[in-house]
């Protein structure tokens, strides 16, 4: 069984750029999850992906924006990068459940904005 | 989703049972616990969930009392590898939304 996987490992760019990064889904999982962990804090929710549509957003601006393709991988994308966007950015899959599911989380990407 | 509560930080002994408490006092009725723990600079790896009655996996049993306001989650023979933030979270149904908040955890130092 394939686990959660995540490219790049490590990013550097500078304010103002855009940036991709890309996540494969477990094997058997339909539902991808982002999260971004700055510094020293816990991750925080940036959406989730189910059926090639968003289903469920945190508090993040529109210059965050996402895809999933039929295959189940994902990407993240980031419009007009600041400086604040530097941390560590978590995809996690699941499998699609009425009641709960079981997020399995990547390696992570790490980001740094310069 | 509930809040949750959980101490900032404890020690325990490398081959002794690890008891990390949490209070979810908010918790409602089809609201699950789930632990997730972080090596540093890893990502977050599930432990164990449960809803009402306790479980147990290769990894690590989870107690939930009666009530559901409180767990424990219990690694029976710490390792030195146990090192790591532990998140206590309660999650909503998927119907109620996926995301998973997570709060500060609690660190966990294995010390031989």
């Amino acid at each position: 069984e394939t686990g959660v996987t995540q490219s790049p490992t490590h990013l550097i760019k500078t304010r103002g750029q855009q940036v991709t990064l890309r996540c494969s889904s477990q094997s058997g999982h339909n539902t991808v999850s982002w999260y971004q962990q700055a510094l020293g804090q816990g991750p925080q929710f940036i959406f989730q992906y189910y059926r090639e549509e968003e289903n469920g957003r945190g508090n993040f601006p529109p210059r965050f924006s996402g895809l999933q393709f039929p295959n189940y991988s994902s990407e993240l994308n980031v419009n007009a990068l600041e400086l604040d966007d530097s941390a560590l950015y978590l995809c996690a899959s699941s499998l699609f459940d009425r009641n709960t599911d079981t997020q399995y989380f990547g390696p992570g990407t790490r980001l740094t904005v310069l | 989703d509930a809040k949750t509560t959980q101490p900032p930080s404890m020690d325990c002994a490398e081959g002794r049972a690890a008891n990390l408490p949490c209070n979810h006092s908010t918790i409602s009725g089809n609201e699950y616990v789930y632990w997730y723990r972080q090596i540093h600079s890893q990502g977050p790896q599930y432990i164990i969930h449960g809803l009402k009655n306790n479980e147990t996996n290769e990894m690590a049993s989870l107690i939930i009392t009666e009530d559901r306001k409180s767990s424990t989650l219990i690694l029976p023979h710490a390792t030195l590898r146990d090192t790591a933030v532990y998140y206590c979270i309660v999650r909503g149904s998927v119907a109620a939304g996926n995301k998973l908040t997570f709060g500060g955890g609690t660190r966990v130092l294995v010390k031989p």
